[in-house]
């Protein structure tokens, strides 16, 4: 069983909608979630970090986090040509960062 | 800003040849990680480097090895290349010896490296 499994993808969404992805992770002693953003040819960058069960926005951006699912997931509300995307759930414990394999997003005009 | 810097951005290797993947941050941040990026697979932690002299390994360390020249340099070196290590690779740095709460990690630009 990998460590953290995304929804595979891809989602293609109307610009405009919600696109809702999800991760899952194997690890009940994770302390810290996070969702980066990378671009086609790209190296990842930092859009939310999550650590308490709930939720958190930021802009457009929600993350929600349940540890005792062991779930965490990620809402782009108003979806932008720009946010077209792989989406990686990482998940933290102690020194490691383990990755998920992403999920590809295109929003359409 | 310079940020995180690998060399060489692409490179070509025959069965059987070395390479060493240069890194450096200019951040003054305490730990440094290289991480390869397959398609489906993610991003797979090789080595790390919690602080200057010390590394560790991580998840497919097999066919590499680090060296922590100093505070600002981590580089990854394939002794004897072969087509399983073609992949993307990603130095990245962050600024805690261990991950905190909101760790961020600062990733260089990638290396596509190809194995025939």
């Amino acid at each position: 069983q990998k460590e953290v499994e995304q929804n595979s993808g891809p989602l293609s969404v109307p610009e405009g909608a919600i696109a809702s992805l999800n991760c899952t992770y194997s690890d009940r002693g994770s302390q810290s979630f996070f969702w980066y953003r990378q671009y086609s040819g790209k190296s990842p960058e930092l859009i939310m970090f999550i650590y308490s069960n709930g939720d958190k926005e930021d802009g457009r951006f929600t993350a929600q986090l349940n540890k005792a699912s062991q779930y965490v997931s990620l809402l782009i509300r108003d979806s932008q040509p720009s946010d077209s995307a792989t989406y990686l759930c990482a998940v933290t414990n102690d020194y490691k960062l383990s990755f998920g394999a992403g999920t590809t997003v295109t929003v359409r005009a | 800003n310079a940020g995180v810097t690998q060399t060489p951005k692409f490179q070509v290797l025959k069965t059987g040849q070395s390479m060493t993947l240069q890194c450096a941050q200019d951040m003054n941040h305490n730990s440094m990680y290289w991480y390869r990026q397959d398609p489906g697979m993610g991003l797979r932690l090789i080595y790390y480097s919690a602080s200057e002299g010390t590394t560790d390994k991580g998840e497919v360390p097999n066919g590499y090895n680090v060296s922590r020249l100093n505070k600002r340099e981590f580089s990854l070196r394939l002794e004897s290349a072969a087509p399983s290590q073609t992949s993307v690779y990603f130095c990245a740095s962050s600024a805690h010896l261990r991950p905190a709460t909101n760790e961020k990690l600062f990733f260089g630009s990638g290396t596509q490296l190809s194995v025939l």
